[in-house]
């Protein structure tokens, strides 16, 4: 199965602040996905990154506030702008086959 | 959108017991997932399973999609089973996921 990788692996920020994720995959995908699990919740689905073209966001989701980049078929990013408490949470890049999920992104905002 | 329910939301076992964990979706689907999240957050494929049954060591799942509903059976409970049990179905390659169920194992 493939190998995904993101970071950084968990990090504490300031509000106000932006923080870029990063996903690496060692093969090439097709899609790639963004997730977001708030404390304590369940998953829930930002936004599907296709090369080539911009991400489709999910209801609730805009790109203002998580751009996406997805600039070959190995990796994408994922911005949390502007950033208050409420988006601390675990972000985690997919891929639609074995292992799913890479380890995830815990943030932190104060 | 597919709306997924799980139960029950918390389990406690004693090491040794077997329980079995429910998940309801109210529409047909592509696939479906279930998931194991352990305590430092890596969410672990247990069963890409979109009908019939599979076991893979203690573990066990049935998907009876006509009815809309997969079961996970855990046999011989260990500690190491400890974690939260998500469900998920597959919509397009998008997932859609359950609350999850909390399973505590005590030695």
């Amino acid at each position: 199965s493939a190998v995904i990788s993101q970071k950084p692996s968990r990090d504490i920020c300031q509000r106000g602040t932006s923080l870029t994720i990063q996903c690496q995959v060692d093969s090439q995908v097709t899609m790639m996905f963004w997730y977001r699990q708030q404390p304590g919740q369940s998953l829930t689905l930002i936004a599907t990154a296709n090369q080539g073209s911009e991400a489709t966001y999910e209801s609730g989701f805009v790109i203002d506030k998580f751009p996406i980049s997805r600039p070959n078929l190995t990796f994408s990013t994922l911005t949390v702008s502007n950033m208050s408490p409420e988006d601390s949470s675990i972000y985690l890049c997919s891929v639609s086959h074995e292992p799913f999920f890479g380890p995830g992104t815990r943030l932190t905002v104060l | 959108g597919i709306q997924v329910e799980q139960s029950p939301p918390d389990l406690i076992l004693q090491e040794g017991a077997n329980s079995t964990l429910r998940c309801n979706f109210s529409d047909s689907v592509n696939n479906l997932q279930w998931f194991h999240q352990n305590p430092w957050g890596q969410l672990i494929n247990l069963f890409y399973i979109p009908s019939g049954t599979k076991q893979n060591g203690r573990l066990s799942a049935t998907t009876v999609a006509t009815e809309r509903y997969s079961l996970l059976y855990i046999s011989s409970s260990q500690t190491t089973d400890s974690g939260v049990y998500f469900c998920a179905v597959e919509d397009w390659f998008k997932l859609s996921f359950g609350a999850g169920t909390t399973v505590t194992v005590r030695a």
